[in-house]
């Protein structure tokens, strides 16, 4: 399996763009979760998908992020629109929804705001 | 609510030295948990996790952790250092959502060096 797929690795945008970020989780796995990585918070759930339906979206910053999860093999997180303090790494995970199934993490965007 | 602390923001050892990294939780039922390792530029992959039984676990890599309920702890242990450890190291806790594995709870990280 080629492991989670992140596109695009890197991101650069100007302020007030939209950025859709993509994610197609290993086959098989019915979980997938959003995170976003910065030196100052560290690793933050934004959402969390269960067999395609969003359970929690308590880590979404505001109303200018947006995911979904229009089938078992694809997911997009949007921001729009884009700003500075949105600069980060973005992971997407995948496991099974079963009690001891660790998550598995794509490489990461990287996205630049500026 | 879950936490986790790693209390050792960087950690500098020489090659082929022991290495202990640090990790309290603080969740209200029996935890779910994890140690993921981050190369520079990469994701995290997982190390070892600990769900029920034998509270030492063997992961990749060499390393090992031993929970320990009464400490609230779980931490990582590797008896010889190599250079290629050389990564940040991320501790985490597993929520549950109606008995499945939820989303991961996780500590700042502990960035260790090695020296040669």
């Amino acid at each position: 399996d080629a492991g989670v797929i992140q596109s695009p690795r890197h991101e650069v945008t100007e302020m007030g763009q939209e950025v859709t970020l993509r994610c197609k989780p290993i086959s098989g796995h019915n979980s997938l979760f959003w995170y976003r990585q910065t030196m100052m918070r560290g690793l933050e759930l934004l959402i969390y998908f269960n067999n395609n339906v969003p359970i929690d979206d308590s880590g979404m910053p505001e109303d200018r992020f947006s995911a979904k999860m229009p089938n078992a093999s694809f997911s997009t997180l949007k921001i729009q629109p884009s700003e500075p303090r949105d600069s980060a790494v973005y992971f997407c995970a995948s496991s099974f929804d079963r009690g001891r199934d660790e998550q598995y993490f794509g490489p990461g965007t990287r996205l630049t705001v500026t | 609510a879950q936490s986790v602390t790693q209390p050792d923001i960087h950690i500098t050892v020489s090659e082929g030295a022991s290495l202990e990294l640090r990790c309290n939780y603080s969740y209200g039922a029996t935890p779910y948990l994890f140690w993921y390792v981050q190369s520079p530029g990469q994701g995290l992959q997982l190390l070892l996790k600990y769900f029920s039984g034998d509270t030492l676990v063997q992961g990749i890599k060499g390393f090992e952790a031993e929970f320990k309920r009464s400490q609230s702890s779980f931490n990582l242990r590797k008896p010889s250092v190599h250079w290629s450890d050389a990564a940040e190291y991320f501790c985490a806790v597993g929520r549950n959502y109606g008995g499945s594995q939820g989303n991961l709870i996780f500590g700042k990280g502990t960035k260790l060096s090695v020296k040669p």
